[in-house]
């Protein structure tokens, strides 16, 4: 089965700060790759997805991911945090060829200091 | 436009006690969704449904736990005997399915149905 790992739990910066979370998974196919964001008291969200073309996605609020397939890796980043980026991010892979169930990875806690 | 929307937002029984939790779905939405979410954990996926296909139960873990979809739209997750590991952060999603065999669509969640069994 595959399995989708976040290295970084909990991530604590100050604005203006650079941000990258890293997700890696174990699938060796094609993949389907997805970032969510939930806000404080919102609902999960769509931040970027990846399914063909440029491994490189921009997604909304300013942030980027990079597929990188030789690391199995779809690292999110961006380069300047704001306070309103505090939330919690979730990485979620989907195996290519009909799979329709995405596996999430624990997600991690950003909390940016204004 | 209306998005997901789940009832009741906050839910706390007794140990034993039996739960049905309700998840609307965006209309048009072929494909919707259960998942759980426990503190500090990722999404633990639970059920899947996809228009009028058996549905895959392959996340469910333990014959407690059930869910229908009535008419496409509206499902009820149920779960019986409730025991307090079951307290957790119920989230279902819902997403239009553009092309048959195409994993990339997005999942839209509802806000979540908290459960506390005690």
């Amino acid at each position: 089965a595959q399995s989708v790992s976040q290295h970084n739990h909990h991530v604590i910066l100050s604005e203006a700060a650079s941000l990258e979370l890293g997700c890696n998974y174990s699938y060796g196919g094609t993949v389907n790759l997805f970032w969510y964001v939930q806000y404080p008291g919102q609902h999960l969200q769509l931040l970027l997805k990846y399914f063909s073309g440029d491994p490189l996605v921009k997604g909304i609020k300013g942030f980027e991911a990079e597929f990188i397939k030789s690391k199995f890796s779809f690292n999110l980043r961006k380069p300047s945090v704001q306070w309103s980026d505090t939330a919690e991010y979730f990485c979620a892979v989907n195996a290519g060829g009909g799979s329709y169930i995405p596996t999430f990875g624990r997600g991690t806690s950003l909390i940016v200091h204004p | 436009g209306a998005g997901v929307s789940q009832s009741p937002s906050n839910k706390v029984t007794e140990k034993g006690k039996d739960v049905e939790l309700r998840c609307d779905p965006i209309s048009g939405h072929t494909a919707l969704y259960w998942y759980r979410q426990s503190l500090g954990q990722g999404l633990e996926f639970l059920i899947y449904f996809q228009g009028n296909s058996a549905p895959d139960k392959s996340g469910l873990p333990s014959d407690r736990f059930s869910a229908e979809r009535t008419g496409g739209s509206v499902s009820t997750l149920t779960i019986q005997r409730t025991q307090q590991e079951d307290s957790a952060v119920y989230l279902c999603a819902s997403s239009l399915r553009t092309r048959a065999g195409a994993g990339y669509d997005e999942q839209f969640f509802g806000p979540g149905t908290r459960l506390t069994v005690l």
